[in-house]
């Protein structure tokens, strides 16, 4: 198991455009987790599914925002009609319930928006 | 509202002395406590956590020390290396609810030869 992959690592979309991210997790955590971090902050918790219910949503995440987990497997972040402040740094992260402090990050999907 | 705080954005440190990153935090109902370390194009990897029950733990090099009545808590490394320069990311959890991680804006390390 390579770890927490994410694709594509790097996306620059024109303003208004919309862009999926894709998280494949490592296979045995049931856990999912999507962060987002802008510059000099800490990840900010986005959404989280365990298996294929999605649990929690921040209120951060607005309605031009939808993830999904279908099969309970990877998960994708799907971004509508996006705006220049959705620029940031997209991270997945996995774990075991129970412990998610222990989650294992991807190398996230740096997306510019222009 | 930064429920979980690191002053210093960052921190030099010579080669092989002691770094001291340090974590405030406000909300009394966390009860599980963490640091992160990132590499540059690289995600957060979990460094080393500590439950309220504790006031140390201790894994290797690194230490983290809790003082509840301070919100207070912090990272040694002892001693420092050239691998330990990164972002260190304090994190919280709260009481029941290991799903919930917040993390903050984070220190840069540098360790000077």
């Amino acid at each position: 198991d390579t770890g927490v992959s994410q694709n594509p690592r790097h996306k620059i979309t024109k303003r208004g455009q919309n862009v999926t991210f894709r998280c494949d997790p490592i296979s045995e955590h049931n856990r999912l987790y999507w962060y987002r971090q802008t510059l000099g902050q800490g990840p900010e918790f986005l959404t989280y599914f365990q298996n294929e219910a999605q649990l929690e949503k921040s209120r951060l995440l607005s309605d031009r925002f939808s993830a999904e987990r279908p099969k309970g497997s990877f998960s994708t972040l799907e971004i509508q009609r996006t705006e220049q402040g959705d620029s940031a740094m997209y991270l997945c992260a996995s774990s075991l319930a129970g412990q998610s402090g222990r989650a294992f990050f991807g190398q996230g999907t740096r997306l510019t928006v222009v | 509202d930064q429920q979980v705080k690191q002053n210093s954005p960052s921190l030099s440190v010579q080669e092989g002395r002691i770094s001291i990153l340090n974590c405030d935090y406000t909300n009394s109902m966390f009860d599980y406590f963490l640091w992160y370390k990132k590499y540059p194009a690289e995600g957060p990897t979990f460094l080393i956590s500590i439950s309220s029950i504790k006031d140390k733990n201790e894994d290797g090099r690194f230490t983290v020390f809790l003082n509840k009545s301070a919100k207070h808590l912090s990272l040694h490394i002892v001693p420092s290396q050239p691998g330990d320069s990164a972002v260190y990311f304090c994190a919280a959890s709260p009481m029941n609810r290991d799903d919930k991680i917040i993390f903050g804006k984070g220190t840069r390390l540098h360790i000077l030869p």
